[in-house]
């Protein structure tokens, strides 16, 4: 199986800006769960969806928000963008519900520049 | 709530010799136990994890942990570095679907 697929990779945006991420689960993963990686804080939770529904949130502005499609793919997006949103933003998939045992398994990232 | 730390930023080892990197869990129901390795530039790589039955728990490039309930611990280890081992590792836990949550992490250096 194909694993998890972040797009792009790379991004540098400018103060002011927005930015939309994609990430793709693995086949037959329903939940996806978007985070933000910085040295400073390390590995922060931003929000899980499932079947087209967010389930979770952490603790985030209103600036971060995501979606997800009928596919399970899903997005987020950043508006406003600010220099301290630059960081490492992890997308996550993981097994249907009733598995024993969530497991999440993360894609390689996009990583963001905020100039 | 359940909440992880793990105890050391950065840990060196020398090639051969022991891996141990130590997390202790908080959790008010029994929880789902995980770690992760991060390279450079990469995302996180799941070693194991626990969730039920036994305590000690193999993952993979020869990393094993163990459920300590009445520690409250997961430590991982190895029993002979390798200098590929070289990375961020980190401790999660959840104690339902996907509320995971994770340790700062630790540095892992391995001295030729």
């Amino acid at each position: 199986k194909a694993g998890v697929t972040q797009t792009p990779r790379y991004l540098i945006k400018t103060r002011g800006q927005q930015v939309t991420l994609s990430c793709s689960p693995i086949s037959g993963h329903r939940s996806v769960s978007w985070y933000q990686q910085t040295p400073g804080q390390g590995l922060q939770f931003l929000f899980e969806y499932f079947s087209e529904t967010q389930r979770n949130k952490g603790n985030f502005p209103g600036r971060f928000s995501g979606r997800q499609f009928s596919n399970s793919r899903s997005e987020m997006n950043v508006s406003t963008l600010e220099l301290g949103d630059s960081a490492l933003y992890l997308c996550a998939s993981s097994l249907p519900e009733g598995s024993i045992g969530p497991t999440q398994y993360f894609g390689p990232g996009t990583r963001l520049t905020v100039l | 709530a359940q909440s992880v730390t793990q105890l050391g930023s950065h840990v060196s080892v020398s090639e051969g010799a022991l891996v141990l990197l130590r997390c202790n869990y908080s959790s008010s129901v029994p929880p789902y136990l995980f770690w992760y390795v991060q390279y450079p530039n990469q995302g996180l790589q799941l070693l194991l994890k626990y969730t039920t039955g036994a305590t000690l728990v193999k993952g993979i490039n020869g990393f094993e942990a163990e459920f300590k309930k009445s520690e409250t611990s997961f430590h991982l280890t190895k029993p002979s570095a390798h200098m590929s081992d070289a990375a961020e590792y980190f401790c999660a836990v959840s104690a339902s679907n996907n509320d995971m949550r994770f340790g700062a992490g630790t540095r892992l250096t391995v001295k030729p």
